[in-house]
């Protein structure tokens, strides 16, 4: 059960847009439906923002989008603001769980 | 709305067992279509998912930690635990507890976290 591979660091300034990538395998990422999302500030409890690959918990901004493409699930933060600087990670779900290994969004 | 709180101590001697609890307030642990999980997190690293349990008792555990965690709900208390045994100080770690969604697989609830440092 291997972590799934994020790149360490992503920027963008403010209003401009950043697309995080998370890859896994066919036995996870590639494999299921259960791809989420979670946001994570500084000394903070990660937070749920997308689910099942592309849904929004309520609340969400519909400035976080999700996708997949075969083994790679992908996170863009359109319309980038400062208070989404933060650390993303990714999670498959295949019966147990798998986390990436995290992404440090910084807004310049 | 459902809250989760960890509780248990934050200092653990090497070879001892680590205990903690998570109480969950604002709703039933025994809800349908839901399990409570622990997660941590290295200082500084990624999350780590370690194991999930429903409120019938049935439980999931991280290969990588299958032989050493035990988890257990007390549906009475509207709690849940995770014992961890034979820690060394890999195990220092902000351990999190958190809700997961039966049908569609997310942790969509979790706990503030604390911080279990592993000393002598």
């Amino acid at each position: 059960q291997s972590a799934l591979t994020q790149p360490p660091s992503a920027s963008g300034s403010p209003g401009q847009s950043v697309t995080i990538s998370c890859t896994g395998t066919s036995s996870d990422v590639g494999g299921y439906k259960s791809v989420s999302w979670y946001q994570q500030h500084p000394g903070k409890a990660p937070k749920l923002m997308i689910y099942e690959v592309y849904k929004r918990p309520s609340g969400v901004p519909d400035r976080f989008s999700g996708s997949k493409s075969g083994n790679t699930a992908s996170l863009t933060v359109s319309g980038l603001q400062a208070e989404d600087e933060a650390d993303y990670y990714c999670s498959s779900y295949a019966g147990t769980y798998v986390f990436g290994t995290g992404t440090k969004v910084t807004v310049l | 709305q459902v809250q989760l709180q960890e509780s248990g101590p934050g200092l653990v001697k090497p070879s001892h067992t680590l205990s903690l609890t998570c109480t969950v307030s604002g709703g039933s642990i025994s809800s349908g279509g839901y399990y409570w999980s622990w997660i941590r997190q290295h200082p500084g690293k990624g999350l780590e998912w370690i194991a999930y349990i429903y409120f019938s008792g049935t439980t999931y555990y991280n290969p990588s930690l299958k032989n050493r965690v035990t988890m257990s709900v007390d549906t009475s208390k509207n709690q849940f635990s995770l014992k961890l045994n034979s820690v060394t100080a890999a195990d220092t770690a902000v351990y999190y507890c958190a809700r997961g969604d039966d049908y569609d697989n997310y942790l969509d609830c979790w706990g503030r976290g604390t911080l279990v440092t592993v000393s002598s």
